[in-house]
C-alpha cells in the first residue's frame, strides 16, 4: 500500500465549479498535511497546510482533515482556468523532521 | 516568505559526463535540505536528506556514489550526478527546511520546507 494516494485523474470541471481533490494516508503518525499546485515544468507551490481534524479555509480553497479516517481533502471554490495544474497531497509523519512524503498527484482540468 | 533558488535551471549534457547542481537559501539559514527528484508525471521522490556540516541520508534505491550531495555551508547545498546518463534525465528540486524540522508561518501556513524552482537535467 502507497504511504499516500491520490486519484490521477484528470479531473475535469467546469469554470466556477467546485473541485474536490481527495488524499488518503497510511501511516497514523502522520502530523501535518499539505497541497501543493504544481503547474508543468515548475517546482510545487504551497497552498494549503492543515493540523487539526476539520477544516481549513484560505479564500477559495479549504483544506478537510479526518484523521480517523486517515483523509484529507482540498475544495477549490469557484474553479479558474488558471487553476488547471497537478495537485499533490503530502505528509509529514511524526519524528522525520519535517520529511515530507508525496502522493502521484491529481491533475486538474478546468474548463471553459 | 523564504526563498530558495537553485542554479542552473536547465541543463543538457553528453553521457558520461558530471553535473552539479546548487541549491542555496538566499534569506535563512538551512540547516536541512532535501533533495527531490521527479520524472514526467510522476510525484516528487525523496533522493535524500542532508544536514549542514554531516553526511546526507540517502533514501532506499538511491546511489549515494553517483548522486554526492554536499551541504558545506547554511546556504548551499550541492547535488552532483556523475557520470550521468540518460535514465537520469529529470526534473531535480531542492528544498530547504529548519533546525530539527522546526515550522515557521509563511502567508498564513506553517511550514517546514521551502522549494527551489528546480532543474531539468537531460542527458543525451
Amino acid at each position: 500500500q502507497k504511504e499516500v494516494e491520490q486519484n490521477s485523474g484528470p479531473l475535469s470541471v467546469p469554470e466556477g465549479a467546485i473541485a474536490s481533490l481527495n488524499c488518503t494516508y497510511s501511516d497514523r503518525g502522520s502530523q501535518s498535511f499539505f497541497w501543493y499546485r504544481q503547474y508543468s515544468g515548475k517546482s510545487p507551490e504551497l497552498i494549503m497546510s492543515i493540523y487539526s481534524n476539520g477544516d481549513k479555509e484560505d479564500g477559495r480553497f479549504t483544506a478537510q482533515l479526518n484523521k480517523a479516517s486517515q483523509y484529507v481533502s482540498l475544495l477549490i471554490r469557484d474553479s479558474q482556468p488558471s487553476d488547471s495544474a497537478t495537485y499533490l497531497c503530502a505528509v509529514v509523519v511524526t519524528g522525520t523532521a519535517s520529511k515530507l512524503t508525496f502522493g502521484t498527484g491529481t491533475r486538474l482540468q478546468v474548463t471553459l | 516568505g523564504a526563498v530558495v533558488s537553485q542554479h542552473p535551471s536547465r541543463v543538457i549534457c553528453k553521457s558520461g559526463t558530471s553535473v552539479k547542481i546548487e541549491c542555496r537559501s538566499l534569506d535563512f539559514q538551512a540547516t536541512t535540505m532535501f533533495w527531490y527528484r521527479q520524472f514526467p508525471k510522476k510525484s516528487l521522490m525523496l533522493m535524500a536528506t542532508s544536514n549542514e556540516g554531516s553526511k546526507a541520508t540517502y533514501e532506499q534505491g538511491v546511489e549515494k556514489d553517483k548522486f554526492l550531495i554536499n551541504h558545506a555551508s547554511l546556504t548551499l547545498s550541492t547535488l552532483t550526478v556523475t557520470s550521468a546518463h540518460p535514465e537520469d534525465s529529470s526534473f531535480y528540486i531542492c528544498s530547504a527546511g529548519l533546525a530539527g524540522g522546526r515550522q515557521i508561518k509563511d502567508n498564513n501556513h506553517i511550514r517546514g520546507q521551502f522549494f527551489g524552482p528546480g532543474t531539468r537535467l537531460t542527458v543525451l
